[in-house]
């Protein structure tokens, strides 16, 4: 399966800034996902990145907040925009090869603390 | 909710015990995949069920699966400290999404 680099792992930003987070992927994969989890929670699905076309954001996530890019198969950015405290979470990739739905592969993860 | 219901939230085990952990969902699903999570980091898959299974193995987890009842359960045989995650199920509905549930906190003592 995939493996999926990401980065940074962690992050302390000041509220109002913006921070990008990077996923390479060692194959290309048809399908890129982002997670928010915030703490002691579930995974939130944020978006589908697919390459060559916008992204498809979930209900309560706007491309304005969480512009992602998806250049090629094998990478994708989230941007976390204007951040506030209540941003603060763990952002994760994960990636899903071919039309296959076996289990997705995912990023180890940003920890990302908004003060 | 978009999320399945695990419980117990919480799960605090000695070392050579068994851990069940158990999941629910509403909707139909195409298989139930479950993952575990270390100290909030990237979530490691472990084992995927098909919806016309009924019992999965691998190593020493056990996966079952009740498409009847919408449930499913994971079985942590003779746990170890290193076992010692969250662990969450997460539905694989159609389409391209999974829904994750809430997760259980498993800690095994040593």
């Amino acid at each position: 399966s995939a493996v999926i680099s990401q980065k940074p792992s962690r992050d302390i930003c000041q509220r109002g800034t913006s921070l990008t987070i990077q996923c390479q992927v060692d194959s290309q994969v048809t399908m890129m996902f982002w997670y928010r989890q915030q703490p002691g929670q579930s995974l939130t699905l944020i978006a589908t990145a697919n390459q060559g076309s916008e992204a498809t954001y979930e209900s309560g996530f706007v491309i304005d907040k969480f512009p992602i890019s998806r250049p090629n198969l094998t990478f994708s950015t989230l941007t976390v925009s204007n951040m506030s405290p209540e941003d603060s979470s763990i952002y994760l990739c994960s990636a899903r090869q071919g039309e296959s739905s076996y289990g997705y592969t995912f990023g180890s993860g940003t920890r990302l603390t908004v003060v | 909710s978009q999320q399945g219901e695990e419980d117990p939230q919480a799960l605090s085990i000695q070392e050579g015990e068994n851990a069940t952990m158990n999941c629910s969902y509403k909707t139909s699903i195409n298989n139930l995949q479950w993952y575990r999570q270390n100290s909030g980091r990237g979530l490691v898959h472990l084992i995927l069920i098909r919806s016309n299974e009924r019992e999965k193995h691998s190593g020493r987890l056990r996966v079952t699966l009740d498409t009847s009842k919408k449930s499913s359960s994971l079985l942590i045989t003779a746990s170890r400290a290193a076992d010692t995650a969250s662990y969450f199920c997460a539905m694989h509905t159609g389409g391209f999404k999974t829904i994750f549930g809430a997760g259980t906190r498993l800690f095994v003592k040593a």
